[in-house]
Parts: structure tokens; C-alpha cells; sequence
């Protein structure tokens, strides 16, 4: 079946403009996470959805960065005004939640940000 | 604090030349121990899950095991396609959304 797709796979930027990044998870998959993996490290975590619901945005860098989902499918990811060190690959993920067990997270391929 | 740590950071094997790749990690009540493969421009592929101290669980070549401050990933006979990062998370008892905490990943290139 289809996977986790993300939109665009790549994306090049000047400093201090907009940017958005699209997810769409595995169908069925009510958990949404976005992580972050700058070049040489490992991935950090940014924000979590249950649902539309984001109960854990913990680890957003700065109110530069927000997100929504809809329809318990796609996500959006909104950076603001980007700095260079905004350059990374946005990673998505998917899983199953049931309870209190959560299951394996299926990544995407990423969209790798530069910003000049 | 939760944390995970991966070693060694690059790995350079000849092919059939077997290893183990390790994953230290201190975490507040482990509720799993993730691995994944990521080949270069790609997002990471899951391969295994442990929940408790003495599971092992195998895939072709690889072989992972779990102990209560450790895993390791064992390599057997290993061949050029087994070439990949490999990442290792874990998820926290004190965090109910599921999120994993990855270490820095060990970049495994498997020679002829």
C-alpha cells in the first residue's frame, strides 16, 4: 500500500521568506509526528498530532515554526520568516495509536530546506 | 534526561566480515528501542522493535538484542546493500505521545 509521502522534496529559500511543507500520512494512521535531521545528526523531535489534535508541541525551535493537520490525514508544516539555520530535512511520520500502545512510525522521504 | 547514544559513528567492513553496532541509552522507564535503516537522500525504514531486557529479534543478516542499558545491532556475513545509517530510538515511560529520542546513527559501508 501506498506509504508516507511529503511534498516538495526539496525546497531552496531566501532568508525571511515563508515556507511550507506537506505530509500525508499512511490512511488509517491517527498519529503524525515531524522530526528534524540536520546534516550529520541525528533526528529531533518537532510536534506530535493525535488525530487534528497536537497535544505535544514541545519541540518546535520557535514561534517561527507552527503546524495543522486536517481531516486526521494531511499535515502542514509552516516556518516563518527562515533563517539558515533553518536548513534541514523535515522528516514525517505515521503510526498506528491504539490506547496505550503506539505502534512502529513509518517516515517519509523527507523535503530537504535550504535557505540561502 | 532521556538520551541515546550510538557507537561507533562510521563503520567500514569488508563483505562477510561480521560486527555489532551499539546503542547506550538511559531513558525513565523504556517503553521500546527502535532501529532503522536510512540509505542516503531517503527517510529512515524500520526494521526492528524490542520492549525487554533479553529480546532478540532477527531479519536476514541482522540480529537485534536488548539489554537494560544496551542494544546491539549484530551484522552476520554482511554484503554491499547492507550499506546504510543506521539509527537507533527509544521511546520514554515519561512521555504518553509516543515520540522517539534518536541517537546520531552509525554509518555502516560494507566493501567487496
Amino acid at each position: 500500500g501506498a506509504g508516507v509521502s511529503q511534498s516538495p522534496s526539496n525546497k531552496v529559500t531566501e532568508k525571511g521568506k515563508d515556507v511550507e511543507l506537506r505530509c500525508d500520512p499512511i490512511s488509517g494512521h491517527t498519529a503524525l509526528y515531524w522530526y528534524r535531521q540536520r546534516l550529520g545528526q541525528g533526528l529531533e523531535f518537532l510536534i506530535y498530532f493525535q488525530g487534528n489534535s497536537a497535544p505535544d508541541k514541545s519541540g518546535l525551535p520557535s514561534d517561527r515554526f507552527s503546524a495543522e493537520r486536517t481531516g486526521e490525514s494531511v499535515s502542514t508544516l509552516t516556518i516563518q520568516r527562515t533563517q539558515q539555520e533553518d536548513s534541514a530535512v523535515y522528516l514525517c511520520a505515521s503510526s498506528l495509536a491504539s490506547g496505550a500502545l503506539y505502534n512502529e512510525q513509518f517516515f517519509g522521504p523527507g523535503t530537504r530546506l535550504t535557505v540561502l | 534526561e532521556d538520551q541515546v547514544t550510538q557507537s561507533p559513528e562510521a563503520l567500514r567492513l569488508q563483505e562477510g566480515e561480521s560486527s555489532s553496532l551499539n546503542c547506550s541509552y538511559t531513558v525513565s522507564g523504556l517503553r521500546g528501542l527502535f532501529w532503522y535503516r536510512q540509505d542516503p537522500g531517503k527517510g529512515p525504514e524500520f526494521l526492528f522493535t524490542l520492549y525487554s531486557a533479553g529480546e532478540e529479534k532477527e531479519k536476514e543478516r541482522l540480529k537485534a538484542t536488548l539489554t537494560k542499558k544496551e542494544s546491539f545491532l549484530h551484522i552476520t556475513a554482511p554484503k554491499p546493500e547492507d550499506s546504510a545509517t543506521y539509527l537507533c530510538a527509544v521511546r520514554s515511560g515519561s512521555s504518553n505521545t509516543g515520540k522517539l529520542i534518536f541517537g546520531q546513527g552509525t554509518t555502516l559501508q560494507v566493501k567487496p
